[in-house]
């Protein structure tokens, strides 16, 4: 049964600094994994999503990475700014529905201006 | 419209009642996605629809839950007699593409339903 699992649960830096979330998944048979935003009270928004073939996706100053092999996907995000703050959660498909996705409990950033 | 559009954003309903969350895809968006969002977690699937088809209602929690989709436009997710452990933000999802390929999904804000 495949299971995702971000750490950290929370993460507070001040604004510049460039960070890391992690994202793990239990299965590596995956025909892609995507990160998403979710501010407070609202839905989600798709950032970036990267194939089962790709190692990486890179949007502005977003770039997500994925080792299948390893199970896991990083979502580094630079010169962070108060705006990125906001719960990012990754997710994958269950088995060959795309739209039927697996998610993360996400990582609730927080940049300090 | 622009985008997914549910209703109503917020509801509050005494444990037993019956309530009804409304979901309005992009127009002419042929998946649509219902999740449940308990407060601290990640979204979970409930249920998918092509046009006016469930194809997938494997992740609806009991068979107090039910969802349609009759003219392949709006959905009605149903849940009745409702219980306290069914607060949580239901969001829906819709995509142009058969079963929602290539990950391209839109959600929307969601409906919180508190039961007290």
């Amino acid at each position: 049964k495949q299971e995702v699992t971000q750490i950290p649960a929370a993460l507070s830096v001040p604004e510049g600094e460039n960070l890391v979330l992690n994202c793990s998944f239990t299965d590596s048979a995956i025909y892609n994994l995507q990160w998403f935003r979710q501010d407070p009270g609202k839905g989600l928004t798709s950032l970036l999503l990267i194939q089962s073939s790709q190692r990486e996706q890179t949007s502005g100053r977003l770039n997500a990475s994925l080792d299948k092999s390893s199970g896991r996907s990083t979502l580094y995000i630079a010169a962070s700014q108060p705006g990125d703050s906001a719960t990012y959660l990754c997710a994958v498909p269950r088995g060959g529905s795309q739209g039927n996705l697996i998610f993360g409990k996400g990582t609730k950033l927080s940049v300090k201006p | 419209g622009a985008g997914v559009s549910q209703s109503p954003r917020y509801k509050v309903a005494k444990r037993g009642q019956d309530v009804a969350l409304r979901c309005d895809p992009i127009s002419g968006h042929v998946s649509l996605f219902w999740y449940q969002q308990a407060l601290g977690q990640g979204p979970e699937f409930l249920t998918y629809f092509q046009n006016e088809a469930q194809l997938d209602k494997s992740g609806l929690p009991s068979d107090r839950f039910f969802a349609e989709r009759p003219e392949g436009s709006v959905s009605t997710l149903k849940i009745q007699r409702t219980q306290q452990e069914d607060s949580a933000v239901y969001l829906c999802a819709s995509s142009s593409l058969a079963g929602g390929a290539s990950g391209e999904l839109f959600f929307g804000e969601g409906s919180r339903l508190t039961v007290l």
